[in-house]
């Protein structure tokens, strides 16, 4: 159980193109979803959580005109990367929470690798 | 503000050595302490959690974990190397809020 997906998991686009990344959680409802950005040899870095049906918050520093997050069901949440520019090149986890007792446990999905050109 | 530091980027053992990934923690209330491990280009699965229940936490694979609040510690340890536990290692602290904030990593490598 817990599993979640990302769709796609790998997108190549010309630089001021936007691109949409899909979360999905496959087998529990989510309450919360996470958007993480991971830089070759690098931890991962929050972006921005996602509660269904209110609008996301950014970590310091994360332009929210630029990602644009929807969190429009309890399975699903969309990162759209608008303006795509090459240092936006990156591995774009996301990760939703399922209550275990007293404790949100945060399951990840697989990730996307983005290159922008 | 929490956080904790993974020391090591990189730590090398022989399969069926002992593994121990260090991790210590900085925290002002009692944290809630992860690991998780990424396989390369894919997501992170959790290994292990303290949840201030017990202070020793089995976790999946052979893996296990304790907290000690005196030398503000998580380290993951393994008794037995496998060639498939290669892969990156990360710890984290959740600072409330279902945040996780995250170490550097640690690669392990394991050799025959």
């Amino acid at each position: 159980g817990a599993v979640v997906s990302q769709h796609p998991s790998w997108v190549i686009c010309k630089s001021g193109t936007s691109v949409k990344i899909e979360c999905r959680s496959l087998d529990f409802q989510a309450t919360t979803m996470f958007w993480y950005r991971q830089f070759p040899k690098q931890s991962l870095m929050l972006m921005a959580t996602s509660n269904e049906g209110s609008k996301a918050t950014y970590e310091q520093g994360v332009e929210k005109d630029k990602f644009l997050i929807n969190h429009a069901s309890l399975t699903l949440s969309t990162l759209t990367v608008t303006s795509a520019h090459p240092e936006d090149s990156s591995f774009y986890i996301c990760s939703a929470t399922n209550r275990q007792g007293a404790v949100e446990t945060q399951y990840f999905g697989p990730g996307t690798r983005l290159l922008v050109l | 503000a929490q956080s904790v530091t993974q020391l090591g980027s990189h730590v090398s053992v022989s399969e069926g050595a002992l593994v121990l990934l260090r991790c210590n923690y900085s925290s002002s209330v009692p944290p809630y302490l992860f690991w998780y491990v990424q396989y390369p280009n894919q997501g992170l699965q959790l290994l292990l959690k303290y949840t201030s229940a017990a202070t020793l936490v089995k976790g999946i694979n052979g893996f296990e974990a304790e907290f000690k609040k005196s030398e503000t510690s998580f380290h993951l340890t393994k008794p037995s190397a496998h060639m498939s536990d290669a892969a990156e290692y990360f710890c984290a602290v959740s600072p409330g809020f279902q945040k996780l904030v995250f170490g550097t990593g640690t690669r392990l490598l394991v050799s025959p």
